[in-house]
């Protein structure tokens, strides 16, 4: 199994530019999430999907947006690229009520918003 | 906000020694979990303790759970210098979403030869 994978590991763009985040998993995981790491804050929850087909708001969603069409794959949609973007993202994903909550992260993207 | 807090925020030891990490949280748990982060890598799954255990066990890592306090402790014990890492602990909530974990800010453990 590859686990989470994540594309691009950088990316680098400029204010008002719109890109998406890529995040596979072959777990066959029903829980799928996104989090974004900045310096001294820790891990924040921007979407997260209980399913194919449900998506919810996290801690941070503005200027996000998520769809979960397979119980693959979890895409991040930034719509209009602003500074304040600039971060680590990682996408997680478990299963849902079995004999462990662990999450499994994938790598990470690198991102800078110029 | 459920999120966890660790504390230290940093830790700075010598090969050998043991290493405690604390996190507090805020409202009550199914569970809380450990995990570690190696520079620019992903976070990866330590341990999970279940709210109604005291005490759980792996390898050199020892973690507690007291819910009363509302605060569990993570000891690595004969640390290495490969310990060097930041670790976070995560809780669930009862009465969230299932699945959804609050990741506190982290220790950052370093460990020299």
């Amino acid at each position: 199994n590859a686990g989470v994978t994540q594309t691009p590991k950088f990316q680098v763009l400029k204010t008002g530019q719109s890109m998406t985040l890529q995040c596979a998993q072959d777990m066959n995981h029903e829980y799928m999430s996104w989090y974004r790491q900045d310096p001294g804050m820790g891990l924040r929850l921007i979407h997260y999907s209980v399913g194919a087909g449900i998506t919810d708001q996290g801690e941070v969603p503005n200027g996000y947006n998520v769809s979960r069409s397979t119980t693959e794959d979890f895409p991040l949609r930034l719509l209009s690229a602003a500074p304040s973007q600039t971060s680590v993202y990682f996408c997680a994903s478990s299963f849902l009520g079995g004999p462990t909550d662990t999450q499994y992260f994938g790598p990470g993207t690198r991102l800078t918003v110029l | 906000s459920q999120q966890g807090e660790e504390d230290p925020q940093a830790l700075s030891i010598q090969e050998g020694e043991n290493a405690t990490m604390n996190c507090s949280y805020k409202t009550s748990i199914n569970n809380l979990q450990w995990y570690r982060q190696n520079s620019g890598r992903g976070l990866v799954h330590l341990i999970l303790i279940r709210s109604n255990e005291r005490e759980k066990h792996s390898g050199r890592l020892r973690v507690t759970l007291d819910t009363s306090k509302k605060s569990s402790s993570l000891l690595i014990t004969a640390s290495r210098a490969a310990d060097t890492a930041s670790y976070f602990c995560a809780t669930d909530s009862r009465g969230s979403t299932l699945g959804r974990l609050y990741f506190g800010r982290g220790t950052q453990l370093t460990v020299w030869p």
